[in-house]
């Protein structure tokens, strides 16, 4: 398995323009999660998906921010419009068979909004 | 809901040192523990894992860490310190009521003069 996919790995986009980040799961898990990492907070869960239900999006920081995942196979993070505050390196992991199994991340996606 | 604090935010460790890292955790039912390594510019990786069992774990590259029960604490050791042990460490820790929720720590910045 080639792990969790994110893309793109890099995206600079103005401010007020929407932002769409990607997640491929590792096949067979059943649990995703987005996280944001910056320098000032460290890393944050925004939402928590089990078999493709959101579960938990209590971390997401504004209406702005939405996530989905319409299948088990794929989700994607959503930003609109986008801010310069949210500049970060956004990280998908995914996990599956229970709690005692850990999770894997992605490569992660650096975003810079200018 | 549980919660983990990384006391030791920054550490700085010439090589050869010894290195304890600690984690501490809120929650009064039964947890599965990790320790996560992110080297500079890349993605969390599992460095070892704790369900049940010997409270000793160990796990890749030298380290290894001690479940303590009663301190509600599983710190992270490792004898002798490299410059590639350099990278930011993080908690995490799940309740097997939670389904796969994973909680991190803020994290610990290791640096090792070489």
């Amino acid at each position: 398995d080639a792990g969790v996919i994110q893309s793109p790995r890099h995206e600079v986009t103005e401010m007020g323009q929407e932002v769409t980040l990607r997640c491929k799961p590792i096949s067979g898990h059943n649990s995703l999660f987005w996280y944001r990492q910056t320098m000032m907070r460290g890393l944050e869960l925004l939402i928590y998906f089990n078999n493709n239900v959101p579960i938990d999006d209590s971390g997401m920081p504004e209406d702005r921010f939405s996530a989905k995942m319409p299948n088990a196979s794929f989700s994607t993070l959503k930003i609109q419009p986008s801010e310069p505050r949210d500049s970060a390196v956004y990280f998908c992991a995914s996990t599956g068979g229970g709690p005692r199994v850990e999770a894997f991340f992605g490569q992660g996606t650096r975003l810079t909004v200018v | 809901a549980q919660s983990v604090s990384q006391h030791n935010h920054h550490v700085i460790l010439s090589e050869a040192a010894s290195l304890e890292l600690g984690c501490n955790y809120s929650y009064g039912g039964t947890v599965n523990l990790f320790w996560y390594v992110q080297y500079p510019g890349q993605h969390l990786q599992l460095l070892l894992k704790y369900f049940s069992g010997d409270p000793l774990v160990k796990g890749i590259k030298g380290f290894e860490a001690e479940f303590i029960k009663s301190k509600f604490s599983f710190n992270l050791r490792k004898p002798s310190v490299q410059w590639s042990d350099t990278a930011e460490y993080f908690c995490a820790v799940g309740a097997n009521n939670a389904g796969n929720m994973l909680t991190f720590g803020g994290g610990t910045r290791l640096m090792v003069k070489p």
